[in-house]
């Protein structure tokens, strides 16, 4: 059973760099076809996408983020990661990492995290 | 960016009847290859989304049969036929047809 599990600082500054780890158990990140993604959902609101990296290592990211996101695979760990800089109040967020399966034509988010919150406030 | 316009935003409901979701997207989903990449979550109080539906008809291993996707383009549907205490969150539709993939705001769904 694959499970995906986030980890980071709950509490960052504002104009600081949040970074967030994902580490994935049961299966290889560097293996099969997926994309390996990262959301977030402020308190009450929607989900955003924030950006994706392929099990070979190509990234895309959401123009609203991107001057400020990287997305990184970490293979001899099996964990991915998120970096956002120069953060500020609005980046306060739940932040999700998930799996997006590629089968075939099918594509589609078949594990998530269970989240963690990240707080950024002085 | 294809924006994605859900509704209702909110959507009581009595255990054993019927629910419907309705979701429009701002440009067609529908790709060459005859597949419309819409996708429908489930996130339930607490807990991260889960996917009941892909490829806009197609459900997700485990899901109960009382869910069901339909719609083509931009126009997509979401029903529940006989809704159940458990089915209680905010189910988004989601475009996974470019990037950046985006979500309709949600519609809440609780027992009368």
């Amino acid at each position: 059973q694959v499970q995906l599990q986030e980890s980071g600082p709950g509490l960052v500054k504002p104009s600081q760099t949040l970074s967030l780890t994902c580490t994935v158990s049961g299966g290889s990140i560097s293996s099969g076809t997926y994309y390996w993604t990262w959301f977030r959902q402020p308190a009450g609101k929607g989900l955003e996408w924030i950006g994706r990296i392929y099990t070979r290592g190509s990234t895309n990211y959401n123009p609203s983020l991107k001057s400020r996101v990287t997305i990184s695979l970490d293979t001899s760990n099996n964990q991915f990661s998120l970096n956002l800089s120069s953060v500020t109040a609005a980046d306060t967020a739940v932040y999700y990492c998930a799996r997006r399966r590629i089968n075939g034509d099918s594509y589609y988010f078949d594990y998530w995290g269970q989240g963690t919150l990240v707080t950024v406030s002085s | 960016d294809i924006v994605m316009t859900q509704s209702p935003l909110s959507l009581p409901v009595t255990p054993g009847e019927a629910a419907s979701i309705s979701c429009r997207s701002s440009q067609s989903l529908l790709q060459s290859n005859g597949y419309n990449y819409l996708d429908w979550y489930l996130q339930k109080p607490g807990q991260s989304p889960q996917l009941l539906i892909f490829l806009a008809s197609n459900r997700a291993s485990g899901v109960p049969d009382r869910f069901s996707g339909s719609g083509s383009g931009t126009d997509f549907t979401l029903k529940i036929t006989r809704v159940e205490a458990e089915d209680v969150g905010v189910y988004y539709c989601m475009q996974g047809l470019q990037s950046p993939l985006t979500f309709g705001g949600g519609t809440k769904v609780e027992i009368k």
